[in-house]
């Protein structure tokens, strides 16, 4: 069964650097999402993606957050200067039409120190 | 109550025992999903039920939806020791693909 696939599966930075997180969406899959889950408590929404661009971000998906799919195959997460808060677990997800599930990565461990 | 919260927060039973979780929603909703994470792993889907829709079934588990009471419930039956997880519901709403999570559900079952 085809995957969403992530990497890193944990990415340690120092607080003020770039960070990239990288996604492999399902190959058909049309929607494409990041959410980040902080140690301990719910999954949140980050960003939603379809047809090339942002079609909803969340009071979290601030500046310093942007997202691409520079080649029709990843689905990228950059945060431009990272902060201690920044720590989570990061989700991709992709969907093919909104009465199918979302499909998750196994996430990227983000640890800023 | 918070889009999404389950009950109990935290469950632990025998093997072969039933597990019953419930979710609880605010506003309308096109689909209610069930999400299972292992401990540090990602999300896994176990059954999407839409809003027109009152039970489904998926081998060991049943959902149920009451739109009026906005909630739902699933129930794991014959549980075993690799059902140890958080059980997470996750709502979308019509023309929004977008999902809110609830709280979560730590289920432990133990051998």
């Amino acid at each position: 069964e085809p995957e969403v696939t992530q990497t890193p599966s944990h990415q340690v930075t120092q607080m003020g650097q770039e960070v990239i997180l990288r996604c492999v969406p399902i190959s058909n899959h049309l929607y494409f999402y990041w959410y980040r889950q902080i140690l301990g408590q719910k999954v949140e929404f980050l960003v939603s993606f379809y047809n090339n661009e942002i079609s909803e971000k969340s009071e979290i998906f601030d500046d310093q957050f942007s997202v691409e799919r520079p080649d029709g195959s990843n689905f990228t997460l950059k945060i431009r200067s990272t902060k201690l808060e920044d720590s989570a677990m990061y989700f991709c997800a992709s969907l093919w039409d909104s009465s199918q599930p979302q499909h998750f990565g196994d996430g990227t461990r983000l640890s800023i120190l | 109550s918070q889009q999404g919260e389950e009950d109990p927060q935290a469950l632990s039973i025998q093997e072969g025992e039933n597990a019953t979780m419930n979710c609880s929603y605010k506003t309308s909703i096109n689909n209610l999903q069930w999400y299972r994470q292992n401990s540090g792993r990602g999300l896994v889907h176990l059954i999407l039920i839409r809003s027109n829709e009152r039970e489904k079934h998926s081998g060991r588990l049943r959902v149920t939806l009451d739109t009026s009471k906005k909630s739902s419930s699933l129930l794991i039956t014959a549980s075993r020791a690799a059902d140890t997880a958080s059980y997470f519901c996750a709502t979308d709403s019509f023309g929004n693909e977008k999902l809110t999570f609830g709280t979560g559900t730590r289920l432990t079952i133990i051998p």
